[in-house]
């Protein structure tokens, strides 16, 4: 099966930079994958990380390392629209559970003025 | 606005009934996915398509199934249902199978049962 681990909330202001940290723990993987969901709307994709490093999109980073089950997201110059819950999501990848994906809890990233 | 479509937005029914939930890929998606969110569970993924097949299954239960048509949109289909499946219920697609580096979900409908 898979675990996985991520910060209930966050807070940070205006401009600055937070990093939202995800830990799994999985029988086999297949790629992370970064969502952002603002409150009764749907998630909108992010980010995938498969191999290990970082992807850099925009205001937007997502780091993978696959031996340590370890990612983050990085969200940079924070805005008050940024102010959401961020998923992480983690895609299985042995026989049996190959395409199924695991969600955390969410994070939720609050931006103060 | 991603370009998947979901019917209804909302869906408000008894327990016991059978509801059937629409969803439309974005253009040239083959890929379809279904999830549900509850508040105390989260997003739970349920089941994936692949260019009308069926490619991965989590935890749906017997009690739902889903299908994908020849003109790739698909339909989520719950039966004999129960108070906590009350939830949003979101389609996404893409346009690889299992090895998809990106998914793109809909609005949603949003199923209350009384």
């Amino acid at each position: 099966g898979q675990n996985i681990d991520q910060p209930t909330e966050m807070t940070a202001t205006e401009g600055a930079i937070v990093q939202i940290n995800c830990t799994y723990q999985t029988s086999g993987f297949n790629g992370l994958f970064w969502y952002q969901q603002h409150a009764g709307e749907a998630p909108t994709f992010l980010s995938y990380n498969v191999l290990d490093g970082l992807e850099e999109k925009g205001r937007f980073s997502s780091f993978l390392s696959r031996s340590k089950g370890y990612s983050y997201l990085l969200l940079k110059e924070l805005q008050m629209k940024d102010s959401a819950s961020y998923l992480c999501a983690v895609r299985g990848g042995t026989t049996d559970s190959w395409g199924k994906f695991q969600f955390g809890a969410g994070t939720q990233v609050v931006v103060t003025p | 606005d991603s370009g998947v479509t979901q019917t209804p937005k909302h869906l408000i029914t008894a327990t016991g009934q059978r509801v059937t939930l629409r969803c439309s890929p974005r253009s040239g998606d083959l890929s379809v996915y279904w999830y549900q969110q509850s508040l105390d569970q989260g997003l739970q993924f349920l089941i994936q398509y692949y260019n009308g097949e069926e490619r991965a299954k989590g935890n749906i239960l017997e009690r739902f199934s889903a299908q994908q048509f020849p003109d790739l949109h698909s339909e989520l289909n719950l039966s004999s249902l129960e108070l906590g499946d009350s939830a949003l219920y979101f389609c996404a697609s893409s346009f690889r199978d299992r090895d998809s580096s990106e998914q793109y979900f809909g609005p949603g409908t949003r199923l209350t049962v009384t």
